[in-house]
This record gives structure tokens, sequence and C-alpha cells, in this order.
């Protein structure tokens, strides 16, 4: 009963090679964001959306890219991966930022990427 | 800016063990705040929320109360089980859209 999920749940990749994680959710929910998550620093919030098409930066946008062609799917680029992007990344959705930040957001299973 | 502070683990407890994790923040205006816990392997699951002062959120035995004047949010349990082994995560939420996140807390729960 998934209503999001994100692809791929593992990965290993060389640097500077460029990776795609995506985010699918069936709630038709209008927000969605990608955080990463480290040892000792939390959920950092890398971008977010707002809607198809459009997105915005979060606290540690550097070095990632964000596209939203539909409502159901947020993708995640890291252009060239580098050692410092070894994260697990998880990605989140709610109906509005308010409902968000009052209610509580979805969270996916997580990816976790490797830079090798 | 907006910060979540919590208990540094790892915290290590017997079954039947009563569980404090604390949380504070620091906010601008009036957030809402939220424990979240992470089973392994899993993503983050709301876990219980309270969105305005002495409210107190609960939830499969687990329960926080928003506290304004020491700007805390301890989670607490009377007696904890080995499936209430999972990494615990406070945060809260700004009415200008804005989420912060603790570190996390991992909890040990030994039979």
């Amino acid at each position: 009963d998934a209503g999001i999920t994100q692809s791929p749940r593992h990965k290993v990749t060389e640097t500077g090679t460029p990776v795609t994680l995506r985010c699918h959710q069936t709630e038709n929910h209008r927000y969605m964001y990608w955080y990463r998550q480290d040892p000792g620093h939390g959920l950092r919030l890398i971008h977010y959306s707002y809607g198809v098409k459009d997105t915005d930066k979060g606290e540690v946008s550097d070095g990632y890219s964000v596209s939203r062609s539909k409502t159901e799917d947020f993708l995640l680029t890291l252009e060239s991966a580098t050692s410092s992007q070894t994260s697990v990344y998880f990605c989140a959705i709610s109906e509005s930022p308010g409902t968000g930040v009052r209610f509580g957001y979805t969270f996916g299973s997580g990816t976790r990427l490797t830079v090798v | 800016g907006d910060s979540v502070t919590q208990m540094e683990g790892p915290v290590t407890l017997s079954e039947e063990a009563f569980l404090t994790i604390n949380c504070t923040y620091t906010a601008t205006g009036y957030p809402s705040l939220f424990w979240y816990v992470q089973y392994p392997g899993e993503g983050l699951q709301l876990l219980l929320k309270a969105t305005k002062a002495d409210d107190k959120g609960s939830n499969k035995g687990f329960e926080a109360t928003y506290r304004k004047e020491t700007t805390s949010f301890h989670l607490e349990k009377g007696s904890v089980q080995v499936s209430d082994s999972a990494v615990y995560f406070c945060a809260l939420g700004t009415n200008a859209g804005k989420s912060t996140f603790g570190d996390g807390t991992t909890l040990t729960v030994k039979p």
C-alpha cells in the first residue's frame, strides 16, 4: 500500500558519473521533497517541488538538480557524483507546506547511494 | 535559525524499562513538533505530533508533551519492547513551511 516509492534502493557508482534517483507517488500530493541523511546531521533538505515544473533549492543543493515533469514523479540528479554525496536519500511528500509542517510528511524507504 | 537538539545516543535499555529521549528546540513563532521513527532499512514514519503548547501527542504507548516554557518535546514510553528498537527523530515545522530535523537517537532494546 506504499503511496511513495523510491528507486533504486541501493546504488554504487563511480566518482564523476551522473546518477538519477527517482521518487514516485500515488497520493497526488502537490509537494515533494528530497532529503539526505548523514550521521551527525539528521535530515537535510536538498530540493523541493511545489508543482509540475516548479522546484526550489534547499539547504544543501550544490551538486544536485531536480526535475518534475509529472505530479507523481520527482527526479534527483547528481550531475557528477562525488564521494561526499555518499548518503541515504529520502523522498517525502505532503499535500501542502502547511500540511507537512502541521501534520508531518510521508517518507519513502530511501536510496542508499555509495560513490566510490 | 530554527534548530532541534536531541539527546545523543545510542541508548540501550532492557525490555520493560522506562524510556526518555530528550528534545529541545529553537524556533521563531509557534512551531508544530513531531517525533518520527525509522526502523532498520525503512524510511521515517510519523510517530506522534503536537501542534500547540501543552498538547500531548501519543501513539503506540509513546507520548510527548509540547512544553513552550522549556522549549522541549521529550519522548517517553513506560515499558519498551524489543520491537521499539529504531532511530527516533525529533522535528519541528514552522508556519513559513520549513521543517527542521534533529540528528536522531538510536534506541536498542535488549530482551
